[in-house]
């Protein structure tokens, strides 16, 4: 079975704090993807990628970034974080050309006071 | 703009009667189409798929099927059991998208014994 592993499943920061999420896939696939969850809106992509050192803004990257440096792990960083960032993260992974394969991890639940 | 659109938040139906979930898209360059069920606190997992050259598929209770015409899409559970309780979430992909799926904002499921 493929495995996609978020590193925490619970976080707690404090407005301003840099944020590392981290999210870990052992399959060797190509494309990884960060996604927020609120109630209401569904998830929303923030950012994905489609190779080590690449990464391309997806529908909401406003205040996100990500690293890219193996093709395993995927890092979506909060440069500081806001109150409005308190979300469920989730990590997804997929190989390319495959479109039933999305897998998720099982979540970071982040909360900024 | 929301490419898709899951108008009913929620749904309560009785142990063993059929569960029908409804999802519209506008983005004519969609041709395949997924359904995510969730629990709370964790990561979606893949249901069912559609490609747009097909108009039904089913596996086991889950069928989905497909209205290109209308750009509508429904997934039917049947018997539905208490177990299919959760948020269910339809998705969509455009070929050379990067296999990157676009949300609707879920539907809540509860199947009531």
């Amino acid at each position: 079975d493929v495995k996609v592993t978020q590193s925490s499943r619970y976080l707690v920061k404090r407005t301003g704090e840099k944020v590392f999420l981290e999210c870990v896939q052992d399959m060797d696939h190509e494309n990884m993807f960060w996604y927020r969850q609120d109630p209401g809106l569904g998830l929303r992509l923030i950012y994905f990628s489609y190779d080590v050192k690449m990464k391309e803004k997806g529908d909401i990257p406003e205040g996100y970034s990500v690293s890219r440096e193996k093709k395993e792990r995927f890092s979506l960083i909060l440069e500081s974080a806001s109150t409005n960032q308190t979300s469920m993260y989730l990590c997804a992974s997929i190989t390319g050309g495959d479109r039933d394969g999305y897998t998720f991890g099982s979540g970071t639940r982040l909360t900024v006071v | 703009d929301q490419q898709v659109k899951q108008n009913s938040p929620s749904l309560s139906v009785q142990e063993g009667r059929i569960s029908i979930l409804n999802c519209d898209y506008t983005n004519s360059m969609f041709d395949y189409f997924l359904w995510y069920k969730k629990y709370p606190a964790e990561g979606p997992t893949f249901l069912i798929s559609i490609s747009s050259i097909k108009d039904k598929n089913e596996d086991g209770r889950f069928t989905v099927f497909l209205n290109k015409s209308a750009k509508h899409l429904s997934l039917h559970i049947v018997p539905s059991q208490p177990g299919d309780s959760a948020v269910y979430f339809c998705a969509a992909s455009a070929q050379g998208g990067s296999e990157k799926l676009v949300f609707g904002k879920g539907t809540k499921l509860t199947v009531n014994p």
